[in-house]
């Protein structure tokens, strides 16, 4: 059973650019979380993904958006890319949308200069 | 006010001390308590969930949630070096989907 992944594992960008991060969740699981750490913080939620749609996002503005694939992996955009989104972004999977556990993945570290 | 609240630490501890780390919350809609831990530049990794209060035991790991105080702890009996890590509460309620709200995390340090 292969666990979550998340590639790059860093990346380094410039203040207005965009990014892509993906993510292959894990075996058997079929919704897809992602959440930004910034240094010192727990995790704040950005969004889910179940069936290919969102179903439930945080306190995040839309320059944050998303995919779900059929096998799926997943995608975490960022446009127009501000020094206070340099942090760590997390991918999580689980094997349904309602009260399921979670398991993460080691993580994107972004950093935006 | 943030919803959940935990003292960053650094905790330092000696090898084979009991170890006990807390959180408070102020939603009480928040009905499912999870540990996770996570070691530096890595991802958060699952260590207890839980649902009900009261305590609940896996090997060296006890998770006790209160729901009337609205407070939730882990103990780690027979510290260890490789203990050495963050330590992140986190809970979420019924119907929220997989949207988990986190503490800040517990820096914990066990010394040889």
């Amino acid at each position: 059973e292969t666990g979550v992944t998340q590639s790059p594992t860093h990346l380094i960008k410039t203040r207005g650019q965009q990014v892509t991060l993906r993510c292959s969740s894990q075996s058997g699981h079929n919704t897809v979380s992602w959440y930004q750490q910034a240094l010192g913080q727990g995790p704040q939620f950005i969004f889910q993904y179940y069936r290919e749609e969102e179903n439930g996002r945080g306190n995040f503005p839309p320059r944050f958006s998303g995919l779900q694939f059929p096998n799926y992996s997943s995608e975490l955009n960022v446009n127009a890319l501000e020094l206070d989104d340099s942090a760590l972004y997390l991918c999580a999977s689980s094997s349904g949308q309602l009260n399921e556990k979670l398991f993460f993945g080691s993580g994107t570290q972004l950093s935006v200069l | 006010q943030k919803e959940v609240e935990q003292d960053p630490g650094p905790l330092s501890v000696p090898e084979g001390a009991i170890v006990s780390l807390n959180c408070t919350y102020s939603n009480s809609a928040f009905q499912y308590f999870m540990w996770y831990r996570q070691y530096s530049r890595k991802g958060p990794e699952l260590l207890m969930y839980t649902y009900s209060s009261g305590n609940k035991e896996d090997g060296r790991f006890t998770a006790q949630v209160d729901k009337s105080s609205k407070y939730i702890s882990l103990f780690i009996r027979d510290s260890q070096p490789s203990d050495s890590a963050t330590y992140l509460c986190a809970m979420k309620w019924t119907g929220g989907g997989n949207k988990l709200t986190f503490g800040t995390g517990t820096q914990l340090k066990v010394e040889l």
